[in-house]
């Protein structure tokens, strides 16, 4: 059962767009929730992170929006580059374990 | 290179062959993790280590698998009677202990393993 819940599955934006991609989560137990960015042959390597008492977090050109009431978030991409084309994950933090959404393969086209 | 690392990067072998991993995490952190990560998916947790202790661990893992970490530093997981379904990304990550509900794992670069 997919605790983490992601869309879009794939997503193209031109560059210099920006790049919204949706998380969703049942379980009022997590209570740490990361974004990671994967390219291809490589590991998760983590993009920013916020806790459930922060509405929003913003570092460089990533933003992540939480609603608790909603048991939603999401990430912003503002000015997506080429170099951003990969695929993210979601993750809420249970205890110890990571629990993964599906990702979403980004394409940002030139 | 201070991240995690990862060793073999890949390995191919027969159905029914036993492979092992290893892992070594960022110096100085004492949790350890692996994770299981299958072609458009996302990583899916099997263990966890403090320190050389193996606190928790998923359903995925069965039998034929198991992981040490027997000074607390590098860990290994051990499939035996590998099965095409084993195919898969094995991820690494550490983290330093802090607050719950805080800690970032940090991924390595993983091992893919390929049953024929």
């Amino acid at each position: 059962q997919q605790q983490v819940k992601q869309s879009p599955q794939s997503l193209i934006v031109q560059k210099g767009g920006i790049s919204i991609i949706n998380c969703a989560y049942e379980n009022t137990a997590f209570d740490y929730f990361p974004w990671y960015q994967q390219f291809p042959g490589k590991g998760p390597a983590l993009l920013i992170a916020i806790r459930p008492d922060v509405s929003e977090k913003k570092e460089g050109r990533f933003t992540i929006s939480f609603n608790k009431s909603a048991k939603q978030f999401s990430l912003h991409i503002m000015d997506s580059q080429p170099g951003d084309s990969a695929t993210y994950f979601c993750a809420a933090l249970s205890g110890y374990a990571l629990n993964f959404g599906k990702g979403t393969s980004l394409l940002v086209t030139p | 290179d201070t991240g995690v690392s990862q060793n073999p990067r890949h390995k191919i072998t027969k159905r029914g062959q036993n492979v092992t991993f290893r892992c070594d995490p960022i110096s100085e952190h004492n949790r350890l993790y692996w994770y299981r990560q299958t072609l458009g998916q996302g990583p899916e947790f099997l263990t966890y280590f403090q320190n050389e202790a193996q606190l928790e661990k998923s359903r995925l893992l069965s039998d034929r698998f198991s992981a040490e970490r027997p000074k607390g530093s590098f860990s290994t997981l051990e499939i035996q009677r590998t099965e095409q379904g084993d195919s898969a990304m094995y991820l690494c990550a550490s983290s330093p202990i802090g607050l719950a509900g805080q800690e970032t794992q940090y991924f390595g670069p993983g091992t893919r393993l390929l049953v024929l």
